[in-house]
């Protein structure tokens, strides 16, 4: 079985400044990496996705995510965050194996940027 | 690419009612998925679609919950006699099933249902 912990429920940052949301999972099997993004009332957008190879991953919006095999972590990271980062933000995995492209979500994390 | 439509995007009901909604999910893509999410928390996977058969239940759903995909194309998810439990977004999301896509998931705007 799969399972994500995102560490922070919220995350408060002013504008501007740089910004990493930590997510760790836990599988017994190799799974895909995914973070989402979700603005009030609206579906999920995908930010970006780990599949293989480099594990420095850059998404939309000027989001990067690292891969951490040792320590089962992908956090999400932006240098400078804008007041439009304002949204809830969710850690994902989906096992390789079975190949159903279920994802098994954290409980997410608020992003709150202040002026 | 219209990206995944669901309908209604907002329904309320009275408890014990039935309620469906509807997911046309991207053209090309033959895998449909539906989840459920409750106020703070992260998207649970329900059930899932390849074509028209359906692949996977969770025991989140119950036998009140039904979904279809008649045609491998749109999906509909009934709830019978609705609870106020049931109250929650039920998201509808699309793929395809090739490993070089990574199973990407993409997901419509929801369908917000509060049952009084």
């Amino acid at each position: 079985a799969q399972s994500v912990t995102q560490l922070d429920s919220q995350v408060p940052v002013f504008e501007e400044a740089p910004v990493e949301l930590r997510c760790n999972y836990s599988s017994s099997v190799s799974v895909y990496l995914f973070w989402y993004v979700q603005y009030p009332n609206q579906g999920l957008q995908l930010l970006l996705k780990y599949l293989s190879g480099s594990t420095l991953v850059k998404g939309i919006n000027g989001f990067e995510a690292e891969f951490n095999k040792s320590q089962t972590s992908f956090h999400l990271r932006k240098p400078s965050v804008h007041i439009s980062d304002t949204a809830e933000y969710f850690c994902a995995v989906s096992p390789f194996s079975g190949n159903t492209g279920k994802l098994i979500f954290g409980q997410g994390t608020t992003l709150q940027v202040k002026p | 690419d219209t990206g995944v439509s669901q309908d209604p995007r907002h329904k309320i009901t009275k408890r014990g009612q039935n309620v469906t909604f509807r997911c046309d999910p991207i053209s090309e893509h033959n895998r449909l998925y539906w989840y459920r999410q409750t106020l703070g928390q992260g998207p649970e996977f329900l059930t899932y679609f390849q074509n028209e058969a359906q692949l996977e239940k969770s025991r989140l759903l119950s036998d009140r919950f039904s979904a279809e995909r008649p045609k491998g194309s749109f999906s509909t998810l009934e709830i019978q006699r609705t609870e106020q439990g049931d109250s929650a977004m039920y998201l509808c999301a699309s793929s395809t099933d090739g490993r070089s896509s990574g199973n990407t998931i993409y997901f419509g705007e929801g369908s917000w249902l509060t049952v009084v």
